[in-house]
């Protein structure tokens, strides 16, 4: 069984670019959620991705978007990068919606300078 | 509006002593609460996940208790050890949306 797998590790951008992230998730799950962990903070909820509709989405301003594919793999678009989305971007699969666990990839670290 | 915190926000012990972490929220339904450690820089691994129906779990060195009507959960170490050194989150799972929602986290070491 294959875990969660992000690509890629680290990335380093600048002011103004857009960035996409990518996640595997485990096999046999269909749920894909996003996080946002800045440095010395829990993570905080972005959006989640369900057959391939978001299913909820957090505090976060449209320039952060999604997709899920029909092998249920996702990414995370952030357009017009600023300094403050310097993070640990993290995603979490699961199967279905509701009491599922959701278990966590390695992460994403975004430097945006 | 469901919020989470943690106390303390940083604990130092010497080798094999026993510790507690603790976790606050302040809204009782939930549909679960999980414990995470997180190594510095790294991802989440899950250490104990507490469904509302259940008071404790328990992993080896580790017990985490639930009390959903106070709005706490302890995670307790017992003899730690200097490999145990990282941040602890707790989390909770609200029922009216998939999200999880984490705490701060408790950053602990374990001095040799």
């Amino acid at each position: 069984e294959t875990g969660v797998t992000q690509s890629p590790t680290h990335l380093i951008k600048t002011r103004g670019q857009q960035v996409t992230l990518r996640c595997s998730s485990q096999s046999g799950h269909n749920t894909v959620s996003w996080y946002q962990q800045a440095l010395g903070q829990g993570p905080q909820f972005i959006f989640q991705y369900y057959r391939e509709e978001e299913n909820g989405r957090g505090n976060f301003p449209p320039r952060f978007s999604g997709l899920q594919f029909p092998n249920y793999s996702s990414e995370l678009n952030v357009n017009a990068l600023e300094l403050d989305d310097s993070a640990l971007y993290l995603c979490a699969s699961s199967f279905g919606t509701g009491n599922n666990e959701q278990f966590f990839g390695p992460g994403t670290r975004l430097t945006v300078l | 509006k469901q919020e989470v915190t943690q106390i303390p926000a940083a604990l130092s012990v010497p080798e094999g002593e026993n510790l507690v972490l603790n976790c606050s929220f302040t809204d009782s339904a939930i549909y679960n609460l999980q414990w995470f450690r997180q190594d510095p820089g790294k991802g989440l691994t899950s250490l104990l996940l507490i469904q509302s129906s259940q008071r404790e779990q328990t992993s080896g060195r580790l017990n985490a208790s639930l009390d959903k009507s106070s709005g706490r959960s302890t995670l307790y170490i017992a003899a730690s050890q200097p490999g145990d050194s990282a941040t602890y989150l707790c989390a909770v799972r609200p029922p009216s949306y998939d999200k999880v929602i984490f705490g701060p986290g408790t950053s602990l070491s374990v001095i040799p």
